[in-house]
């Protein structure tokens, strides 16, 4: 198994450029979430989705848009990028607690972006 | 809306010495917390969870607690070695609500040898 494996591990962009973080897991996990992490603020929620087709904003979700066509993937876009969008960017995936399985969250390895 | 704080932000221990990294969170109605280790620029791993129903969970040297009523967890870590050192997260993942984890901000741990 992969885990949670996220592309790119770093990326520079100029103001106003629109990219895609990229997020995929291979444990079948139903809950998956994406977090900026800002020195001395810790993890942020951006956007988290509860299966396929359901997506909901979280505490900063701004500037960000989401999808999940499928159970693997959660890609997170930027529309246009802005200097405070650099940050640390990281996607989690967990099992729903309905399934009455270990609810462990397990984090990708994170996406340094740096817009300037 | 959850509030998770961890004090202190810092802490500087010698090689040997047991210590007791704290959590607290405002919203007693939690589903489960879990303990993270962060090494600095790598990801989060995953050390323990607690689900709610439980009062502890050890794992070799660490051993985490829960009190729900007191809003209050705590990671203690047994005979401090400098590998230990890296900054420890604690996140609540509620009852209700949004289905993803509140964090604190982080104790970041020096061990000196």
């Amino acid at each position: 198994n992969a885990g949670v494996t996220q592309t790119p591990k770093f990326q520079v962009l100029k103001t106003g450029q629109s990219m895609t973080l990229q997020c995929a897991q291979d444990m079948n996990h139903e809950y998956m979430s994406w977090y900026r992490q800002d020195p001395g603020m810790g993890l942020r929620l951006i956007h988290y989705s509860v299966g396929a087709g359901i997506t909901d904003q979280g505490e900063v979700p701004n500037g960000y848009n989401v999808s999940r066509s499928t159970t693997e993937d959660f890609p997170l876009r930027l529309l246009s990028a802005a200097p405070s969008q650099t940050s640390v960017y990281f996607c989690a995936s967990s099992y729903s607690e309905d399934r009455g399985l270990n609810t462990e969250a397990f984090f990708g390895q994170g996406t340094r972006l740096t817009v300037v | 809306k959850q509030e998770v704080t961890q004090i202190p932000a810092a802490l500087s221990v010698p090689e040997g010495e047991n210590l007791v990294l704290n959590c607290s969170f405002t919203d007693s109605a939690i589903y489960n917390l879990q303990w993270f280790r962060q090494d600095p620029g790598k990801g989060l791993t995953s050390l323990l969870l607690i689900q709610s129903s439980q009062r502890e969970q050890t794992s070799g040297r660490l051993n985490a607690s829960l009190d729900k009523s007191s809003g209050r967890s705590t990671l203690y870590i047994a005979a401090s070695q400098p590998g230990d050192s890296a900054t420890y997260l604690c996140a609540a993942f509620p009852h209700t609500g949004r289905r993803a984890l509140t964090f604190g901000s982080g104790t970041r741990l020096q061990v000196q040898p």
